[in-house]
């Protein structure tokens, strides 16, 4: 098991521009969460599946955010219209249910 | 809206010193979850504490949670340049881990 992988690792984009990330869960798991982290604070929570079903979502996750996990395995996370403000790094995670959280090493986007 | 603080924020340390992290929150919640962050990485799983009066031990890391206190504390013993990273505490309201709250970290660095 290679743990939770995340591409790409780094992306540039334009302001305006859309971008997608993908996330593919420990294969076991069967929760997966998207996280969002800015230089020096904590992750924020954005959304949360169980299995393909998105059972929690955010205020942070505007309508310029979304994300699906169409057979409950791996995910994407898609923002439209890229602000600079979007500027971070994206996370994911995957767990069990008697697990915790196992993060991947994210996805950092920077908006010019 | 549930908060989490921990403090220090920044601590500086020397190697065989000890020294323990706090991390408050503001809402009833018996399950919390510490992390470790180094830089440029993802977060690493430390700790799971579920009950209250929970102790967790690993190496020089030690967590407990006092739920009546709402309070969890991250004690380092006889630190080692190796423990230099950030710390997060993270809390779930939710009983489900459907969502965690992170605290804003705790930045570690342990001189010689």
């Amino acid at each position: 098991d290679t743990g939770v992988s995340q591409n790409p690792r780094h992306k540039i984009t334009k302001r305006g521009q859309n971008v997608t990330f993908r996330c593919d869960p420990i294969s076991e798991h069967n929760r997966l969460y998207w996280y969002r982290q800015t230089l020096g604070q904590g992750p924020e929570f954005l959304t949360y599946f169980q299995n393909e079903a998105q059972l929690e979502k955010s205020r942070l996750l505007s309508d310029r955010f979304s994300a699906e996990r169409p057979k409950g395995s791996f995910s994407t996370l898609e923002i439209q219209r890229t602000e600079q403000g979007d500027s971070a790094m994206y996370l994911c995670a995957s767990s069990s249910i008697i697990s915790p959280l196992h993060f991947g090493n994210g996805t950092r986007l920077t908006v010019t | 809206e549930l908060k989490v603080e921990q403090n220090p924020l920044f601590l500086s340390m020397q190697e065989g010193k000890n020294y323990t992290i706090y991390c408050n929150y503001s809402t009833t919640s018996d399950r919390l979850y510490w992390y470790r962050q180094d830089p440029g990485k993802s977060l690493e799983s430390l700790f799971v504490l579920l009950s209250n009066g929970a102790v967790k031990q690993e190496g020089r890391l030690m967590a407990s949670l006092d739920t009546k206190a709402r309070l969890s504390t991250l004690h380092i013993t006889a630190a080692v340049h190796d423990l230099s990273a950030t710390y997060f505490c993270a809390v779930d309201a939710t009983g489900t881990a459907s969502k965690l709250t992170f605290g804003t970290g705790t930045r570690l660095q342990v001189t010689l």
